[in-house]
């Protein structure tokens, strides 16, 4: 079965420092992944999507940036954290074919 | 209008009740639709498919209403544990989501 994880689970980071969260699907091959954000008390932003290594697209204009280096490996960073990027930051795959997203655990990032 | 809408309710109902609720969307082109539940501070988890004849899984029911373009969802005989935010999705192409803001259910004794 499909497996998917993300890490860390919680960080606290002061502004301007650099992020990286990570995230690993196991079970499948060549999934589609995509990145989310979901402040507090709002709805699901999709941040950004791939359907291949090193195919990134980009849906919200930001100072983050996703990358993929391997099939089952996402991974979403920052140069320079904003007080706003604070929220709690969720990575999904689904099938190539398209169909349904499963979450990771999700990690909640507090930048102070 | 927005691409995907949804009631932010809450919606209070005591347990045993039925409650429902609906979804709209705003592309016509929109092929698969979903429905998620979503628990304080956690993940979304998937709760069901919404096929064009409707769908039903235990307590609950999904229909999609194409003519009209909304999804919904009924869920008979409530107990605490349903208790949630529950997410449509709507799939543009078939990959590309997006995300309601969901709707908050609470099921009181």
């Amino acid at each position: 079965s499909q497996t998917i994880h993300q890490w860390p689970a919680t960080l606290v980071q002061p502004v301007g420092s650099p992020l990286s969260l990570e995230c690993t699907v196991e079970g499948t091959s060549n999934p589609n992944l995509y990145w989310y954000r979901q402040a507090a008390g709002r709805g699901l932003q999709l941040l950004f999507y791939s359907v291949g290594i090193g195919q990134i697209s980009s849906e919200v204009p930001q100072n983050l940036s996703a990358s993929r280096p391997q099939d089952r490996q996402f991974i979403l960073s920052s140069k320079k954290l904003l007080l706003s990027d604070s929220g709690f930051y969720l990575c999904a795959w689904s099938e190539s074919s398209g169909g349904p997203q499963y979450f990771g655990p999700g990690t909640r990032l507090t930048v102070t | 209008r927005k691409e995907v809408e949804q009631d932010p309710g809450p919606f209070n109902v005591p347990e045993g009740a039925t409650v429902a609720f609906n979804c709209t969307y705003s592309n016509s082109a929109s092929q698969s639709f979903f429905w998620y539940r979503q628990d304080c501070r956690k993940e979304p988890k998937l709760l069901m498919s919404v096929y064009s004849s409707g769908n039903e899984d235990g307590r609950f029911t999904a229909q999609l209403n194409r003519a009209s373009q909304y999804i919904s969802l009924l869920i008979r005989d409530s107990k605490l544990s349903d208790s949630a935010t529950y997410l449509c999705v709507v799939l543009r192409g078939s990959y590309i989501p997006t995300f309601g803001r969901g709707t908050s259910l609470i099921v009181h004794p």
